[in-house]
């Protein structure tokens, strides 16, 4: 099935460095969502985007829908240990019912 | 307010065993829907329903079953486990799906397979 292209697959970052990460895809959405995962625990929304353009944040993490529509990115400032986790994108087409997953970014922070 | 439950939490079957995942929540929700995850392939869509008594296949509908006789539960049975349905299964719903919604899912914590 049709999937996003997410990137990058793992980071290994420092406690207190910037994160981006981003989400591509070979189709127009109207939607584009993130979620992160915590070690075994289901996916849960951090941020919702509904217009090319739009820019929201949500504390340290701020997230964009890009403005062709095919792309959207992730952002977290000054990360911290309880940032570790997977970050998934998902995105939403008039002509697709359902969902479209990225495969997920694995943060790491290193000790 | 539990939003989503799912049980069990960790299952051991053998091949050709068969098993029902529990899903229940409580909020409401018109749609819901069972995605498997593996490792470095994100989250597959198995079934989803858009309401009570009706369902529809996913991506990766082949060896399970789905019924949705009420808006809270739906479970998704596996008639005849293969080593291939490995996997951690999570239960997630919404208020609307598709094009009426953004699909602003909210999961259960996840039921891990194993099947020997």
């Amino acid at each position: 099935g049709q999937q996003l292209n997410q990137s990058p697959q793992s980071m290994f970052i420092q406690e207190g460095e910037d994160v981006s990460m981003n989400c591509t895809s070979s189709s127009i959405f109207n939607t584009w969502l993130w979620y992160k995962q915590d070690p075994g625990e289901g996916p849960v929304l951090l941020i919702a985007l509904y217009k090319a353009g739009e820019l929201t944040s949500n504390g340290r993490l701020t997230a964009q829908f890009g403005i062709t529509r095919k792309d959207s990115f992730l952002n977290i400032s000054a990360s911290i240990p309880s940032d570790v986790g997977i970050y998934f994108c998902a995105g939403h087409s008039r002509s697709n019912y359902q969902l479209i997953w990225g495969a997920g970014t694995k943060l790491i922070i290193k000790p | 307010n539990a939003g989503v439950t799912q049980t069990p939490k960790f299952q051991v079957l053998k091949t050709g065993q068969s098993m029902t995942l529990q899903c229940a929540q409580d909020m409401n929700h018109e749609y819901m829907s069972w995605y498997r995850q593996d490792p470095g392939m994100g989250l597959r869509l198995i079934h989803y329903s858009v309401g009570a008594g009706i369902t529809d296949q996913g991506e990766v509908p082949n060896g399970y079953n789905v019924s949705r006789s009420t808006t809270e539960d739906f479970p998704l049975r596996l008639l005849s486990a293969a080593p291939s349905q490995t996997s951690v299964y999570f239960c997630a719903s919404s208020v609307a799906g598709g094009a009426s919604g953004a699909n602003v899912l909210t999961f259960g914590a996840g039921s891990r397979l194993t099947v020997l």
